[in-house]
């Protein structure tokens, strides 16, 4: 158990709907990260929080949204949901942020788009 | 950009066999590497990291050392189990524009068999 608690473990939903993804990070971690893991495009970054503050973004489509709130937990949003957005989603989340950082992945969110 | 390189698989070995999985890295200055391995249904665990040159790694028998002149983090294990049985996952830490998130490899899944 990594510490990094992540709901729901398995989402079906229709296209065009709207979903939320929760994290809670381990206990005193202040970074979050989010991925998307696809069977056709790998494991990708989609974007990064930092004590409530957004530090970076990846391969994160303009449909989706994120946020971190004052409790440190992160929220995952995303919308028009269209097929291909079916994958499991990350949430991580390390102490600081910086280059020897050791990051810890909950065990995901499976999002089925039908 | 940051990338790494892993060998394709599928993996199939004997129990008891000898593991390489090879990976190599492109970078912009000095990244940390990690080795996460992702078991059937379950999310990424970290299995070990280095943080600079000539750093050994090392965890539940694997290793991996961090070669700046080749720059490769090839995982190693002398003696696999069926519990090995798993995708592995060799990363690097990106840069400050990407919040040093991580980036990951394709994966190697490897299949041990008795």
């Amino acid at each position: 158990d990594s510490g990094v608690t992540q709901t729901p473990k398995h989402l079906i939903t229709a296209t065009g709907q709207r979903v939320t993804l929760r994290c809670s990070p381990r206990s005193g971690d202040l970074s979050v990260y989010w991925y998307q893991q696809s069977l056709d495009q790998g494991l990708q970054f989609l974007i990064h929080y930092y004590n409530g503050e957004e530090r970076a973004k990846g391969n994160i489509l303009e449909r989706f949204s994120a946020q971190q709130f004052p409790d440190l937990h992160s929220e995952l949003n995303l919308s028009s949901l269209e097929l291909g957005d079916s994958a499991l989603y990350f949430c991580a989340s390390s102490v600081l942020t910086g280059a020897g950082n050791t990051i810890y992945f909950g065990e995901g969110s499976w999002l089925t788009v039908v | 950009g940051d990338s790494v390189t892993q060998m394709e698989g599928p993996v199939t070995l004997s129990e008891e066999a000898f593991l390489t999985i090879n990976c190599t890295y492109t970078a912009t200055g000095y990244p940390s590497l990690f080795w996460y391995v992702q078991y059937p249904g379950e999310g990424l665990q970290l299995l070990l990291k280095a943080t600079k040159a000539d750093d050994k790694g090392s965890n539940k028998g694997f290793e991996a050392t961090y070669r700046k002149e080749t720059t490769s983090f090839h995982l190693e294990k002398g003696s696999v189990q069926v519990s090995d049985s798993a995708v592995y996952f060799c990363a690097l830490t990106g840069n400050s524009n990407s919040g040093y998130a991580l980036n990951f490899g394709k994966g190697t899944s490897l299949l041990v068999t008795p």
